[in-house]
């Protein structure tokens, strides 16, 4: 597609629920990067994904989140057991290769916990 | 660990002012370093970028230099305009291991222009 697509664009859930958050790159590119960001603060790094691996998830916050991108493209962000304090946006980035280029970002996935 | 900090919004300004958010980091390495900015209802795009000390990056007229010796990149433009108004956020990323989407943000400046 023309740019990083993320689907739903806003998504409530009740507290201990499971969501899913979709993120579709754009094409051909091989690294993708899950980011999120809270009220009033900048993105904070998640997990990067070099093709179909997760190659850093350092960023991951505790055991209820988890990614995966089984083909190396489209990407699903995975929360069980979701706390309110989960309520943020999700964004989502995609890059060519590694090093020296720029990564796109998708407008993101607003999530609230109730 | 790694960090950027950058200046508290919200900023507001008069159409035709000179513009400075300052930036500063901490790292341990050589990182790269960024300018991304947010318009209203709009993704993360990408503004300027620096990857190596006294490299300026230039974009739309915003300008901001790498200075390893100060360990800052402060965002300037001369003459601001309404279409400006946006949310600005300073990042870095490590060059060595990384990549240039493996971020670290500071908490981003809200930039308001008035004609």
């Amino acid at each position: 597609g023309a740019g990083v697509s993320q689907t739903p664009s806003n998504k409530v859930t009740e507290k201990g629920k499971y969501v899913e958050l979709r993120c579709d790159p754009i094409s051909g590119h091989t690294a993708l990067y899950w980011y999120r960001q809270s009220l009033g603060q900048g993105p904070e790094f998640l997990i990067y994904f070099q093709g179909t691996g997760a190659a850093d998830d350092s960023g991951l916050p505790n055991d209820r989140f988890f990614a995966v991108r089984p083909e190396g493209s489209v990407s699903t962000l995975k929360i069980q057991r979701t706390e309110r304090g989960d309520s943020a946006v999700y964004l989502c980035a995609s890059s060519s290769n590694t090093l020296n280029t720029e990564a796109f970002f998708g407008q993101g996935t607003r999530l609230t916990v109730v | 660990g790694d960090s950027v900090t950058q200046m508290e919004g919200p900023v507001t300004l008069s159409e035709e002012a000179f513009l400075t958010i300052n930036c500063t980091y901490t790292a341990t390495g050589y990182p790269s370093l960024f300018w991304y900015v947010q318009y209203p209802g709009e993704g993360l795009q990408l503004l300027l970028k620096a990857t190596k000390a006294d490299d300026k990056g230039s974009n739309k007229g915003f300008e901001a230099t790498y200075r390893k010796e100060t360990t800052s990149f402060h965002l300037e433009k001369g003459s601001v305009q309404v279409s400006d108004s946006a949310v600005y956020f300073c990042a870095l990323s490590d060059r060595y291991g990384g990549s240039q989407g493996n971020l670290i943000f500071g908490k981003g400046t809200k930039l308001s222009v008035k004609p």
